[in-house]
């Protein structure tokens, strides 16, 4: 049983460019959940979407930050015109359900901006 | 709005020592409250899960308690080893989302 996938592991990105983070949930998990690892932070919560549906994108940046998780394929995180500050760890989570459903955590994708 | 807090934020102990880690949060109404490992440049390793209705969950040389009323968790790690040197970080289960803590860099010293 496959768990959480994301890919890529590391992304590199040049200031202005474009990234796009995708993630693979657990098989018959319909919940995603995106984290940000800022260097020496804690994670932080930043969407949680169901298929076709945002639920809560209070800790997205109010720009250049958008989510996604289509009827068919993975989620996908898109930051557009990146910055140095973008430069982060981006984990993704699956769950069956909310309440008190564990959620399952991907290996992360690591961007760096140069 | 809940806040998770880790104290301390680093520890370093010799090898072969009992430790404590704290955890605290300002808001009682959670679901569920997780400790997971991370090692540096790595994803998180769940350790244990421990559910709202429950006090305590215990996992080999590690002892996680829950006291919701308080707004307090412990992790305990007996017969501490170089291989548990790592990030320990305190999570709390809300709905939709979990609210971490900054994290515990533990260092045990051969």
């Amino acid at each position: 049983n496959a768990g959480v996938m994301q890919n890529p592991r590391h992304l590199v990105r040049r200031r202005g460019q474009e990234a796009r983070l995708r993630c693979s949930p657990m098989k018959g998990h319909s919940h995603v959940y995106w984290y940000r690892q800022l260097p020496e932070e804690g994670l932080k919560f930043m969407v949680y979407l169901q298929k076709e549906n945002i639920i809560d994108e209070s800790g997205m940046p109010k720009e250049r930050f958008s989510a996604e998780f289509p009827k068919e394929g993975p989620s996908i995180l898109r930051i557009q015109q990146v910055v140095r500050g973008d430069s982060a760890a981006y984990f993704c989570a699956s769950s069956t359900g909310t309440g008190d459903q564990p959620q399952h955590f991907g290996d992360g994708t690591r961007l760096s901006i140069l | 709005k809940q806040e998770v807090t880790q104290i301390p934020a680093a520890l370093s102990v010799p090898e072969g020592e009992n430790l404590v880690l704290n955890c605290s949060f300002t808001d009682s109404a959670i679901y569920n409250l997780q400790w997971f490992r991370q090692d540096p440049g790595k994803g998180l390793t769940s350790l244990l899960l421990i559910q709202s209705s429950q006090r305590e969950q215990t996992s080999g040389r590690l002892n996680a308690s829950l006291d919701k009323s308080s707004g307090r968790s412990t992790l305990y790690i007996a017969a501490s080893q170089p291989g548990d040197s790592a990030t320990y970080l305190c999570a709390v289960h809300q709905p939709g989302k979990i609210i971490f803590g900054k994290g515990t860099r533990l260092h045990i010293l051969p």
